[in-house]
């Protein structure tokens, strides 16, 4: 069964305090691994996409890595808009190529303080 | 290019009610997911639609059913509400399913 843990579940920094948070999956095999940002009250919000082991991605103050096992959030120089839960998922092969749902980790809810 | 539309945005329902959500996708989208997203259990997969064909399912009871019409629009139905579907309801588009799903911004559903 496809799974994915998220660690920390709650971060809390200080503005400026530079962080990573973990999503760690175990799949049969990986199509995509997905990174979403989500504030209360909200839907997801798309961030970055990861095919495979090797690969980063960019964007303003966040930067998203994968290994085979693992992909990495990292913040650097958080800001207090930064606060939200991210969320990871994978989508995992199937045979036939008919999976098409994501699997999702629980979250790690971000704080980041002035 | 709008995103994903989902009405209502809230819905306070009585058990025993049932209840119809609705999402439209962006422009181009053809496959459309649904999710159940609760504190403890987090984002769960309802199900999924291309074309109008269910083409994956989660796992919840038949009191959860959906449909998809030929512009891609998506409808999901509870029947016979209980306590336990207050949730938030995500609806999520992508072009062909495969790829990048985008988010709506939920349904809050509160059964009582």
């Amino acid at each position: 069964e496809d799974q994915v843990t998220q660690s920390p579940e709650a971060l809390r920094l200080q503005e400026g305090e530079s962080s990573s948070l973990n999503c760690s999956y175990t799949v049969s095999g990986l199509r995509g691994l997905f990174w979403y940002r989500q504030d209360p009250g909200k839907g997801p919000e798309f961030l970055f996409t990861l095919y495979s082991a090797g690969e980063e991605k960019e964007k303003e103050r966040l930067k998203a890595t994968l290994t085979k096992k693992e992909s990495f959030l990292h913040i650097t120089a958080p800001k207090p808009e930064d606060s939200a839960t991210y969320l990871c998922a994978v989508h995992p092969y199937a045979e036939g190529g008919s999976n098409y749902k994501l699997t999702f980790g629980k979250g790690t809810l971000l704080t980041v303080n002035p | 290019k709008a995103g994903v539309t989902q009405t209502p945005r809230y819905l306070i329902k009585t058990r025993g009610q049932q209840v119809t959500l609705s999402c439209s996708p962006i422009s181009g989208h053809r496959s459309v997911s649904w999710y159940q997203q609760t504190p403890g259990q987090g984002l769960q997969f309802l199900f999924e639609y291309f074309s109008e064909t269910q083409r994956n399912k989660g796992n919840f009871p038949g009191r959860f059913s959906g449909r998809q019409f030929s512009n891609s629009r998506s409808e999901m139905n509870v029947s016979t509400l209980e306590l336990g579907d207050s949730a938030l309801y995500l609806c999520a588009s992508s072009r062909m399913g495969a790829d990048t799903q985008y988010f709506g911004p939920g349904t809050r559903l509160t059964v009582l």
